[in-house]
């Protein structure tokens, strides 16, 4: 089947730095996707959401971008916290699919450097 | 309070038994799911269900199943475990799935069977 996958497995960034995390969907009926973060020993946390009619949101450091002529996701965290050390998964939904769930990216590892 | 949670936090158990996880939300969501991470990160959707239908990823063993007592509760049960079932598992849930919404996870459950 479709599946959502991620470029880089692991991102080492500078405290400070902004970083960019990327992912790639192949179901073209995908209409929201979400990233999510997982930090050690702890379930996916919700960071931003987006939905197919728009191509970028904003949150508070968090930016979303959705290309969908290139079925591209990326997440943008400016200025990086050593709190934001985790891995970060992409997912995406199809709504005309029914009750079946997200389909996750297989996340990328963000490292921030002191 | 926890939206999700579930229990036990860690489980060991030999081959060949009958475990359980359960998991509660306290959210009023209609929907709940399984998610299955493996050693590498991966998510994967294992069932997904509300109180109108069950969704089962059809690469899950029959050895696992869902039991839903009530819409505020979702949980697995696994027999015969195998070695290759040591993950850890996620219970998630959502408001609807169908208008594409996040979902929200539990802490998860580190299975380890030896």
């Amino acid at each position: 089947g479709e599946s959502v996958g991620l470029h880089l497995p692991t991102l080492s960034v500078q405290e400070g730095d902004n970083s960019i995390i990327n992912c790639a969907y192949s179901n073209s009926a995908s209409d929201y996707f979400i990233w999510y973060k997982q930090e050690s020993g702890k379930g996916p946390q919700f960071i931003i959401d987006i939905r197919s009619n728009m191509d970028k949101r904003q949150g508070q450091r968090v930016t979303v971008l959705l290309n969908k002529t290139v079925k591209h996701l990326s997440l943008q965290i400016a200025a990086t916290q050593p709190g934001d050390s985790a891995v970060y998964f992409c997912a995406e939904n199809y709504s005309g699919g029914g009750a079946d769930g997200l389909t996750f990216g297989k996340g990328t590892h963000l490292i921030i450097q002191p | 309070d926890t939206a999700v949670s579930q229990t036990p936090k860690y489980l060991v158990t030999q081959m060949g038994n009958d475990k359980s996880i359960k998991c509660e939300q306290n959210l009023g969501h209609d929907t709940m799911y399984w998610y299955k991470q493996d050693s590498k990160k991966f998510l994967k959707i294992m069932f997904s269900y509300n109180n109108k239908e069950l969704i089962i990823n059809e690469t899950v063993p029959n050895r696992f199943s869902p039991k839903s007592p009530d819409k505020a509760h979702l949980n697995l049960h696994i027999n015969s475990l195998e070695l290759g079932d040591s993950a850890v598992y996620f219970c998630a849930s959502s408001q609807d799935p169908r208008i594409g919404t996040e979902a929200f996870f539990g802490q998860g459950t580190r299975l380890t069977v030896v």
